[in-house]
C-alpha cells in the first residue's frame, strides 16, 4: 500500500466545466503520475511530476493541466470538459526504492456527459 | 514517442492451456516490468527484468526480456481462472516517464 487516495471516485459532470482530480500520498515519493485508461489503450500517461512545481506533458495532454505544490498532492484539472475524455484516471507514484515499482490509486470514474 | 505494442489485444483460453503475451517497442528501454490489472482495480506489479535475455519466474508465468531489450514477453503455463485479468507491460521512457504498453485482456475459461 503507497498510500495513495484519489478524489473524487466517481463524478459525472456536463460538457464544458471545469473539473479537478486531486491525488494524494503518504508516502514522500518525488516522482507522481496521471494517466487514463480507455478500452483498447491501455494506460496513456497525460501529465507527470518529477518535483514540487516540476512537471511536463505525457502523451495525451491535450486539453489537461496539472499543478504540484506540494509533495503530497497532484491536480488533475480539465479546463472544459468534453465528452472524450469521459475515462477512468489513475495516479500512480513511482517507488524508486522499490526498484521504481508504479503503484496506483484506486482510480477516478469521470463521466462527461 | 515511444510506444509499448503488446499482443494478441484479446486472449480467451480454456483452462490448462498455455499462452504467450508479447511486448515490442522499436526503442531500448533500461527495464521493462510486467503488470496485471483486475477490473475496478489499478495495477499492480508482477515482475520488473532489467538485463538483456533475462528470464524470471514466478510460479506458472515466465517472464523473458530480449537480448536487445526492445521487448519482452509473459507465457503462462497450464493457465487458471485466476490468471484472467488485463496484462501490461510498462518501461521508463527518458529519465521521468513511465509509459504503458496496450495491454491484453486474458479470459481464462474454467
Amino acid at each position: 500500500d503507497a498510500g495513495i487516495t484519489q478524489s473524487p471516485r466517481h463524478k459525472v459532470t456536463e460538457t464544458g466545466t471545469p473539473v479537478t482530480l486531486r491525488c494524494h500520498q503518504t508516502e514522500n515519493h518525488r516522482y507522481m503520475y496521471w494517466y487514463r485508461q480507455d478500452p483498447g489503450h491501455g494506460l496513456r500517461l497525460i501529465h507527470y511530476s518529477y518535483g514540487v512545481k516540476d512537471t511536463d506533458k505525457g502523451e495525451v495532454s491535450d486539453g489537461y493541466s496539472v499543478s504540484r505544490s506540494k509533495t503530497e498532492d497532484f491536480l488533475l484539472t480539465l479546463e472544459s470538459a468534453t465528452s472524450s475524455q469521459t475515462s477512468v484516471y489513475f495516479c500512480a507514484v513511482r517507488d524508486i526504492g522499490s526498484g521504481n515499482t508504479i503503484y496506483f490509486g484506486e482510480g477516478s470514474w469521470l463521466t462527461v456527459v | 514517442t515511444q510506444l509499448l505494442e503488446q499482443s494478441p489485444q484479446f486472449l480467451s483460453i480454456q483452462e490448462g492451456e498455455n499462452l504467450t503475451v508479447y511486448c515490442n517497442s522499436s526503442s531500448v528501454f533500461s527495464s521493462l516490468q510486467w503488470y496485471r490489472q483486475e477490473p475496478g482495480e489499478g495495477p499492480v506489479l508482477l515482475v520488473t527484468v532489467v538485463t538483456g535475455g533475462e528470464v524470471k519466474k514466478l510460479k506458472r508465468l515466465t517472464f523473458q526480456f530480449g537480448d536487445a531489450r526492445k521487448d519482452s514477453s509473459l507465457h503462462i503455463t497450464a493457465a487458471q481462472p485466476g490468471d484472467t485479468g488485463l496484462y501490461l507491460c510498462a518501461g521508463i521512457s527518458g529519465t521521468y516517464k513511465y509509459i504503458f504498453g496496450t495491454g491484453t485482456r486474458l479470459k481464462v475459461l474454467a
